[in-house]
């Protein structure tokens, strides 16, 4: 059964500084991951769907980075501003099912 | 733009009671999940739609049921309410199962 986990669980960093944000799954047959963005009190949102066939996605200032061999994906953040203080998920499914599992997220703070 | 929502954003209820979550989405999807997320849990799925009356249980579909009667709408049924059930519940759909999931809001429900 796939297995996500984040570390870390919590980052502060003053602005301006880019970072990455870590994410590893146990089950490399996965068909793509997610990587959502959640602001406290509310619904999820979604940032960056990377395909099991690429290593790279971007978005903005965002960049996604998928390494199945290893079970590992991380979200680069460049230049990071106060707005972007928020807890960052990724999620991969389980193989062969739609059922995606989740990290428990890192909470990240930038500082002004 | 994707909308999905949710019929209310904050439920009080008591032990023992049906509760009602309903969830609807704008967009066409065929796919639609129902998830609870606690503190260091993460989100766990209960239950997904992958078409109208079609369902599949999740990893946690003990104390709860569902309703697909129509494309756009997804009901969570909390057939008697208990007190472990008080979370925060997230809707979100997709044009298919792999593809990037839309969240709702969120409902956080309390049962007393």
């Amino acid at each position: 059964k796939q297995e996500v986990t984040q570390i870390p669980a919590a980052l502060s960093v003053p602005e301006g500084e880019n970072l990455v944000l870590n994410c590893s799954f146990t089950d490399s047959a996965i068909y793509n991951l997610q990587w959502f963005r959640q602001d406290p009190g509310k619904g999820l949102t979604s940032l960056l769907l990377i395909q099991s066939s690429q290593r790279e996605q971007t978005s903005g200032r965002l960049n996604a980075s998928l390494d199945k061999s290893s079970g590992r994906s991380t979200l680069y953040i460049a230049a990071s501003q106060p707005g972007d203080s928020a807890t960052y998920l990724c999620a991969a499914p389980t193989s062969g099912t739609y059922k995606y599992i989740f990290g428990t997220g890192t909470r990240l703070k930038v500082l002004a | 733009d994707v909308k999905v929502t949710q019929s209310s954003r904050y439920l009080v209820k008591r032990t023992g009671e049906k509760v009602f979550l309903e969830c609807v989405q704008d967009m066409d999807h065929e796919n639609m999940f129902w998830y609870r997320q606690d503190p260091g849990l993460g989100l766990r799925l209960i239950y997904f739609s992958y078409d109208v009356k079609m369902k599949e249980k999740g990893d946690i579909p003990e104390g709860y049921s569902v309703s697909r009667e129509k494309k756009e709408r997804f009901s969570l049924i909390l057939e008697s309410a208990s007190t472990n059930q008080t979370s925060m519940y997230l809707c979100a759909s997709g044009l298919t199962g792999y593809e990037t999931q839309y969240f709702g809001p969120g409902t956080r429900l309390l049962v007393l």
